[in-house]
């Protein structure tokens, strides 16, 4: 198994631009989430889904879409990159049962200017 | 979720055994003590959680007092690939939701010396 998967690990975006992260598990996890991690700040959450064709907004969703069509991927998409959205996004899975561990991806160092 | 407080970082000698403490004073019966750790420029890695139990897996053990207020992590031989920030988080044990949300405050730097 690979895990979590997540693409790219590094970007350099222009404000304005629009860009998807990817993430994808082979784990068959119903659960997937991005949280994005700031200095001093921890690890925030941005979106969130229970399963295919769920989302939910975290405490921190405004700027950011996403969509589950498939069990395997959650892309994140930033609409219109801001540079308060430069930052460490990760994405992160678990199975769908309660106080189960959570797997996180390697993470996208996003840069914006 | 309760909060936690840990030591802002430590030190272990390497093939030493690392014990990392965390205050948690205000947690209730229903939350469950989760250890994870993050090596530079990666994401998060679990290691353990416990509700009030000590549990042992193959990397950890997490050591939890009796009124369950604190706990202690341990790494029994350490290496220089352990040197990371570990993270103690309390959280209630829940079905699904944002409620899944782990809350890792500033966590401890461990330094593993070789």
């Amino acid at each position: 198994n690979a895990g979590v998967t997540q693409t790219p690990k590094f970007q350099v975006l222009k404000t304005g631009q629009s860009m998807t992260l990817q993430c994808a598990q082979d784990m068959n996890h119903e659960y997937m989430s991005w949280y994005r991690q700031d200095p001093g700040m921890g690890l925030r959450l941005i979106h969130y889904s229970v399963g295919a064709g769920i989302t939910d907004q975290g405490e921190v969703p405004n700027g950011y879409n996403v969509s589950r069509s498939t069990t395997e991927d959650f892309p994140l998409r930033l609409l219109s990159a801001a540079p308060s959205q430069t930052s460490v996004y990760f994405c992160a899975s678990s199975t769908d049962r309660g106080n189960e561990k959570l797997f996180f991806g390697s993470g996208t160092q996003l840069s914006v200017l | 979720d309760a909060k936690t407080t840990q030591p802002t970082s430590m030190d272990c000698a390497e093939g030493r055994a690392a014990n990392l403490p965390c205050n948690h004073s205000t947690i209730s019966g229903n939350e469950y003590v989760y250890w994870y750790r993050q090596i530079h420029s990666q994401g998060p890695q679990y290691i353990i959680h416990g509700l009030k139990n000590n549990e042992t897996n193959e990397m950890a053990s997490l050591i939890i007092t009796e009124d369950r207020k604190s706990s202690t992590l341990i790494l029994p031989h350490a290496t220089l690939r352990d040197t990371a920030v570990y993270y103690c988080i309390v959280r209630v044990a829940v079905l699904s939701g944002s409620a899944r949300q782990l809350t890792f405050g500033s966590g401890t730097q461990l330094t593993v010396l070789p």
